[in-house]
């Protein structure tokens, strides 16, 4: 079936390092693909998407990459600080289906002093 | 703004028991979703709502009903709870027309629940 999933489940960075956060998904007929960032104990947070007909976007830190050869997605955060600790989720949107999100099974990034 | 407000944060149920989880949102936004994560998952969609009076199931449906009388309210309701239940429940709302980029949703803090 048609899915979104993600590679990592944990990933361990060095405060000030880059984190690399992958996903892979399966349906071609995505609107967008986005990410958010769950912190414990509280709901996803929008952090960045991209539309399907792109391949890069930037934000504040962070650069969501896309290829739509090998069907995957990658979130970059530069510098990674403490305050980035927190379960990643990427979710893809198919606008005519009322704007549902189907997310992917998320990775947990750990940031060390 | 408030934003999305669910109700209760925790609760524990007896199976059998029924209960109604309860979302609200002051952003006046037209889509309203309902969203259930398992220990170490992704959420999954329960049900949603374009607008008031509108209805449809997500993926995962059974068991669960809503209702969305308001722009502001959409309740979730548990007929009859079992311990396959037992999750996390977030609520989420968006506006429909977005100009620029995907319905940028806000979530509820979630209301977890027990079902023993």
């Amino acid at each position: 079936g048609e899915n979104v999933g993600l590679h990592l489940p944990t990933l361990s960075v060095q405060e000030g390092d880059n984190s690399i956060i992958n996903c892979a998904y399966s349906n071609s007929a995505s609107d967008y693909f986005i990410w958010y960032k769950q912190e414990s104990g509280k709901g996803p947070q929008f952090i960045i998407d991209i539309r399907s007909n792109m391949d890069k976007r930037q934000g504040q830190r962070v650069t969501v990459l896309l290829n739509k050869t090998v069907k995957h997605l990658s979130l970059q955060i530069a510098a990674t600080q403490p305050g980035d600790s927190a379960v990643y989720f990427c979710a893809e949107n198919k606008g005519a289906a009322g704007n549902k999100l189907t997310f992917g099974g998320g990775t947990r990034v750990l940031v060390k002093p | 703004n408030a934003g999305v407000t669910q109700t209760p944060k925790f609760q524990v149920l007896k199976t059998g028991q029924s209960m109604t989880l309860q979302c609200a949102q002051d952003m006046n936004h037209e889509y309203m979703s309902w969203y259930r994560q398992d220990p170490g998952m992704g959420l999954r969609l329960i049900h949603y709502s374009v607008g008031a009076g509108i209805t449809d199931q997500g993926e995962v449906p059974n068991g669960y009903n809503v209702s969305r009388s308001t722009t502001e309210d959409f309740p979730l309701r548990l007929l009859s709870a079992a311990p396959s239940q037992t999750s996390v429940y977030f609520c989420a709302s968006s506006r429909r027309e977005v100009k620029r980029g995907s319905p940028r949703y806000t979530f509820g803090s979630g209301t977890r629940l027990t079902v023993v």
